[in-house]
C-alpha cells in the first residue's frame, strides 16, 4: 500500500500570502489528485492528474510534482480557501493523505 | 444533474452487519463506476471498495474479508455490506462516482455521506 504523507498537518496563512502543501508518496505514483473539504461537507475534487483544476476551482490554485513528491500551491490566499486538503493516489489500493488543515490568519 | 445519496442506519451494534445503499441519479451505473469511501471523524478518507461499470468489484485488502459491494442497475443503486463491525468502524461513509480521464481516475462526485456509529 502506498502511504501518502502530507505536510504540514496544519498551517495558517494571511490573505494574499502564498501557500504550499506537500504530499510525499512512499512509492512512485503517476499522478496525484487533491480534494478540498470544509467542516460538515463532503470532499470536493480540487486538482486532478497532478495539475489540472477541477471545475470551478479558482486559478490561484496550482498543482505540480512527479514520482514521490507532489504539491498544491495557492497564490494569494483568500478567506474562502480555508479548508482541509487531502491528496489521493489511484494505485491499488487507492489511498489518501491524512490532510492539511489550512486556516486563515 | 449528477447526484449520489447514501442511506442506512446511523447506529450499529458491535459485531453486527452494516448495510448501506447509494442511490444515484444523472448517470448510469453501466457507464460509471462507484466507490465507497469512509472517513473517521477528524481523519483522512479511506477507500473501501468499488463497483466497476461492468459489474466487477474491487476491495481494499484491509477490509476484503468483511466487505461486499453489489448493485441493482434497474434501481440505480449500489449496496455496501460489511460484517463484524467494531468501534473503529465509526465514521462517515460516502459513495463517490469515479471519473476516468485519459490518464487516470478520480472521485468527481461525492454523496452527502451517512454518519455511522458503532456502539452498544
Amino acid at each position: 500500500e502506498i502511504v501518502l504523507t502530507q505536510s504540514p498537518t496544519t498551517m495558517t496563512a494571511s490573505p494574499g500570502e502564498k501557500v504550499t502543501i506537500t504530499c510525499r508518496a512512499s512509492s512512485s505514483v503517476s499522478y496525484m489528485h487533491w480534494y478540498q473539504q470544509k467542516p460538515g461537507a463532503s470532499p470536493k475534487p480540487w486538482i486532478y492528474e497532478t495539475s489540472k483544476l477541477a471545475s470551478g476551482v479558482p486559478d490561484r490554485f496550482s498543482g505540480s510534482g512527479s514520482g514521490t513528491s507532489y504539491s498544491l500551491t495557492i497564490n494569494n490566499m483568500e478567506a474562502e480557501d480555508a479548508a482541509t486538503y487531502y491528496c489521493q493516489q489511484w494505485n491499488y489500493p487507492n489511498t489518501f493523505g491524512a490532510g492539511t488543515k489550512l486556516e486563515l490568519k | 444533474q449528477v447526484q449520489l445519496k447514501e442511506s442506512g442506519p446511523g447506529l450499529v451494534q458491535p459485531s453486527e452487519t452494516l448495510s448501506l445503499t447509494c442511490t444515484v441519479s444523472g448517470f448510469s451505473l453501466t457507464s460509471y463506476s462507484v466507490s465507497w469511501v469512509r472517513q473517521p471523524s477528524g481523519k483522512g478518507p479511506e477507500w473501501m471498495g468499488r463497483m466497476w461499470y461492468d459489474g466487477d468489484t474491487a476491495y481494499n485488502s484491509a477490509l476484503k474479508s468483511r466487505l461486499s459491494i453489489s448493485r441493482d442497475t434497474s434501481k440505480n443503486q449500489v449496496f455496501l455490506k460489511m460484517n463484524s463491525l467494531q468501534t473503529d468502524d465509526t465514521g462517515t461513509y460516502y459513495c463517490t462516482r469515479v471519473l476516468a480521464t485519459e490518464a487516470s481516475y478520480y472521485f468527481d462526485y461525492w454523496g452527502q455521506g451517512v454518519m455511522v456509529t458503532v456502539s452498544s
